[in-house]
């Protein structure tokens, strides 16, 4: 089967500029993740989506991150306006289930630049 | 592809010599575990899982142990090859209500031919 799909795979702005990632899950899987990864870190949760309702997005900066998942399928992530400290991978997951032990899979991230 | 983390903890063994990575999780109210592997300009890929009610765990060349006295996972595999070298983390979950993980800051393994 199609893995989790995500675009661009790198992108390279200016601070206080804006930038949107993309991220396919996997087709029938209803929860959807963004984690934001920064170099020599593990990933860190920012929001989790059942189908089209937000689940968790206690640790996303809401004053300058935003995503949405409106049809339940795809999402996007934007940042605006970013700041330095933003720069790291950006990565999306999916699973099929709610059930906690349901096995997530991550697409291949996008990488941000922030200069 | 970009490193996943410059500068991680390393453990370097030789091809075929067993591998132990130790994690130290932070929930003592966690009480699902998985470990992950991450190669360069890759998103983790699930290597194995365990929940608190077991204190060790088998797949193919991988085995995970939970210790929750002190808080304390390792992954151990076997006869280590050149494509386990990568970046290894392990994550926890708690709660019924909450799905999303709760990730290690990370091992890098280096496996030397």
């Amino acid at each position: 089967e199609a893995g989790v799909a995500q675009s661009p795979r790198y992108k390279i702005i200016e601070k206080r500029q804006s930038v949107a990632f993309w991220c396919n899950p996997i087709s029938g899987h209803a929860t959807l993740y963004w984690y934001q990864q920064i170099l020599g870190q593990g990933p860190k949760l920012l929001i989790q989506f059942q189908n089209n309702g937000v689940v968790d997005d206690s640790q996303l900066p809401k004053d300058r991150f935003s995503a949405e998942r409106l049809k339940g399928v795809d999402s996007t992530l934007k940042i605006q306006p970013a700041k330095l400290e933003d720069s790291a991978v950006y990565l999306c997951a999916s699973s099929l289930e709610v059930a906690r032990d349901n096995e997530q899979f991550f697409g291949p991230g996008t990488r941000l630049t922030v200069l | 592809g970009e490193s996943v983390g410059l500068h991680l903890p390393t453990l370097s063994v030789q091809e075929g010599d067993n591998s132990i990575i130790n994690c130290a999780y932070s929930n003592s109210a966690s009480d699902y575990f998985i470990w992950y592997k991450q190669e360069s300009g890759k998103g983790p890929q699930f290597i194995i899982d365990i929940r608190s009610n077991m204190d060790k765990r088998q797949g193919q060349r991988v085995t995970v142990l939970l210790n929750k006295t002190v808080k304390h996972l390792s992954l151990q595999i076997a006869a280590t090859q050149p494509g386990d070298s990568a970046v290894y983390f392990c994550a926890e979950n708690w709660g019924t209500g909450r799905r999303a993980l709760t990730f290690g800051s990370g091992t890098r393994l280096q496996v030397q031919p």
